[in-house]
């Protein structure tokens, strides 16, 4: 059974711009769950998705957005890019109601703000 | 909300030695508790994980984690060090109703050879 699959793993951009990131679940999963790791700041949820609607939310300010598809695939956005989210996107899928309960995680895209 | 507090941002054994690396968590109700790996450039790998039953876990590459609710801790531990073992260690938590995760902010563990 494929992983999760994150595009693109690389992405440059400048300050102002936005920028979209996708991430396919693992087949079956319909949850999807974005993170921001930075070294400072470890580990930070941003939101989860399930069925299409979001269903929790962490504490990032309006530029960053995301939605989920009919097929569970998922995609976040980040407009008005700031230096400061530069930074390895994680997208994490599981099956949210049953088990196994844990989260599977994708290799992440890097993103630098320049 | 949960917290999830892990002693030690960096960890250093030797080749050979005991690893152990502490987890602590604030619920009062015994949540689902995990640990992950994570390589460089690299997404996190589950380790090992406890929901319900047996207390002492086992999971990948030796390592092993035991449940104590009285502590509310879900220390990380491996008999003997390997190199390979050098990764960011993260544990997390996950109450058993709804999906949000807490993690910790990680464990950098270092192995001297």
């Amino acid at each position: 059974k494929a992983g999760v699959t994150q595009t693109p793993r690389y992405l440059i951009k400048t300050r102002g711009q936005q920028v979209t990131l996708s991430c396919s679940p693992i087949s079956g999963h319909r949850s999807v769950s974005w993170y921001q790791q930075t070294p400072g700041q470890g580990l930070q949820f941003l939101f989860e998705y399930f069925s299409e609607t979001q269903r929790n939310k962490g504490n990032f300010p309006g530029r960053f957005s995301g939605r989920q598809f009919s097929n569970s695939r998922s995609e976040m956005n980040v407009s008005t890019l700031e230096l400061g989210d530069s930074a390895l996107y994680l997208c994490a899928s599981s099956f949210r109601e049953s088990r196994p309960y844990e989260q599977f995680f994708g290799p992440g895209t890097r993103l630098t703000v320049l | 909300a949960q917290s999830v507090t892990q002693l030690g941002s960096h960890v250093s054994v030797s080749e050979g030695a005991l690893v152990l690396l502490r987890c602590n968590y604030s619920s009062s109700v015994p949540p689902y508790l995990f640990w992950y790996v994570q390589y460089p450039n690299q997404g996190l790998q589950l380790l090992l994980k406890y929901t319900t039953g047996a207390t002492l876990v086992k999971g990948i590459n030796g390592f092993e984690a035991e449940f104590k609710k009285s502590e509310t801790s879900f220390h990380l531990t491996k008999p003997s060090a390997h190199m390979s073992d050098a990764a960011e260690y993260f544990c997390a938590v996950r109450e058993n109703t709804g999906n949000q995760f807490y993690f910790g902010t990680g464990t950098s563990l270092t192995v001297i050879p």
